[in-house]
């Protein structure tokens, strides 16, 4: 069936270091891919997210590129802020019948220092 | 709009109670999902519903039960709760791709 991969956390950087979070995919068809971000006490919401391959979605100075050539959909900030400390989540999208099953990575817990 | 809502936000159970949890969505959303989140794992999709009336199993169903009477509404019940469903459960509604995410119900399982 289909999987995501993360990289193993906790991350730890100090503010303004350049982020990078892992992410590789397992999938029969072409999903789409998503970041979600849980911040503390919260459910998830949407970061980002790509439909198909060599798109790159954006948002708040993140960034992730569909990669197919290498099932990837690595997450990347340049300058990473205190408040951007929060749970990271890689997940794709299995349609069913109009509904999107999303299947989630592990998570990566990101903490910035000041 | 409040978006997504669960009800209750917290709850202890023991083994063998049982217990509903409610979501409510007032965005007219077709489709609606129930989540597990376990320490490092990630979620899991329990149930989905592509429609009012209609029901399918996830990725990890047993044990729980699912209803969508009105559009709005998608009820998690737990018949005979086990220490195994202790978990913080999400409820997600979506339109297009995007799913968006109620606050969270942390259940324990004594």
């Amino acid at each position: 069936g289909d999987s995501v991969t993360q990289m193993e956390g906790p991350v730890t950087l100090s503010e303004e270091a350049f982020l990078t979070i892992n992410c590789t995919y397992t999938a029969t068809g072409y999903p789409s891919l998503f970041w979600y971000v849980q911040y503390p006490g919260e459910g998830l919401q949407l970061l980002l997210k790509a439909t198909k391959a060599d798109d790159k979605g954006s948002n708040k100075g993140f960034e992730a590129t569909y990669r197919k050539e290498t099932t990837s959909f690595h997450l990347e900030k340049g300058s990473v802020q205190v408040s951007d400390s929060a749970v990271y989540f890689c997940a794709l999208s299995d349609p069913v019948e109009g509904a999107q099953k999303l299947v989630f990575g592990q998570g990566t817990r990101l903490t910035i220092n000041p | 709009n409040a978006g997504v809502t669960q009800t209750p936000k917290f709850r202890v159970l023991k083994t063998g109670q049982s217990m509903t949890l409610l979501c409510a969505q007032d965005m007219n959303h077709e489709y609606m999902y129930w989540y597990r989140q376990d320490p490092g794992m990630g979620l899991r999709l329990i149930h989905y519903s592509v429609g009012e009336g209609t029901t399918a199993k996830g990725e990890v169903p047993d044990g729980y039960n699912v209803s969508r009477l009105k559009k709005q509404n998608f009820l998690l019940g737990l018949e005979s709760a086990a220490p195994s469903q202790t978990s913080v459960y999400f409820c997600a509604s979506s339109y297009g791709i995007q799913q968006y995410f109620g606050p969270g119900t942390r259940l324990t399982v004594l």
